[in-house]
């Protein structure tokens, strides 16, 4: 079984100024990762995902993230974000055999202040 | 596109009253699943259906019943509902293939009383 932590469930940032989020995961089995995003009142988007590769991903808006397999880490980076990144962010894993099977984390509200 | 639909939107119900919250899908996907968020809990797997026939059990299925008669339609079930079962309910489908991209709709709010 999969199972994710996500250690900061609020982040709170100004505009313009960089912002990790921290994803750390556990499983026995190789696991492909994923970042949601949850703007207010809505259902959840793919932000980006590891599948197999690079190990570092980028999303369009962005947004970056390493999958870092000897700290089994999926930190979510942006160098300078913007108001509108204002939103909940959810890393969730799978394991190879079953990935639409996502195990989420408890999720992190980015606010950015202006 | 429509996406993923929800419905519906919002609900009250009362202990003891049974419902189905509707899911559908026009993307002709394969798998769909329904999951609930609570606060500080992130989401958490009811059921799913990796195909029309086919459905399983996720991390919290109790209280819930699912079906899948069509690939376009995955119904949730509150047989009997309990506050315990206030929460947000998110649908969501995807092509398969283990690409692990989720399309959810944009939640059915429920609230027990």
């Amino acid at each position: 079984a999969q199972s994710v932590t996500q250690l900061d469930s609020q982040v709170p940032v100004f505009e313009e100024a960089p912002v990790e989020l921290r994803c750390n995961y556990s499983s026995s089995v190789s696991v492909y990762l994923f970042w949601y995003v949850q703007y207010p009142n809505q259902g959840l988007q793919l932000l980006l995902k590891y599948l197999s590769g690079s190990t570092l991903v980028e999303s369009i808006n962005g947004f970056e993230a390493e999958f870092n397999k000897s700290q089994t880490s999926f930190h979510l980076r942006k160098p300078s974000v913007h108001i509108s990144d204002t939103a909940e962010y959810f890393c969730a894993v799978s394991d190879r055999g079953g990935s639409e099977k996502l195990v989420f984390g408890k999720g992190t509200k980015l606010t950015v202040n202006p | 596109n429509a996406g993923v639909t929800q419905t519906p939107k919002f609900q009250v119900l009362k202990t003891g009253q049974s419902m189905t919250l509707q899911c559908a899908q026009d993307m002709n996907h394969e798998y769909m699943s329904w999951y609930r968020q609570d606060p500080g809990m992130g989401l958490r797997l009811i059921h799913y259906s990796v195909g029309a026939g086919i459905t399983d059990q996720g991390e919290v299925p109790n209280g819930y019943n699912v079906s899948r008669s069509t690939t376009e339609d995955f119904p949730l079930r509150l047989l009997s509902a309990a506050p315990s079962q206030t929460s947000v309910y998110f649908c969501a489908s995807s092509l398969g293939g283990y690409t692990g991209e989720l399309f959810f709709g944009e939640g059915s709010r429920l609230t027990v009383l």
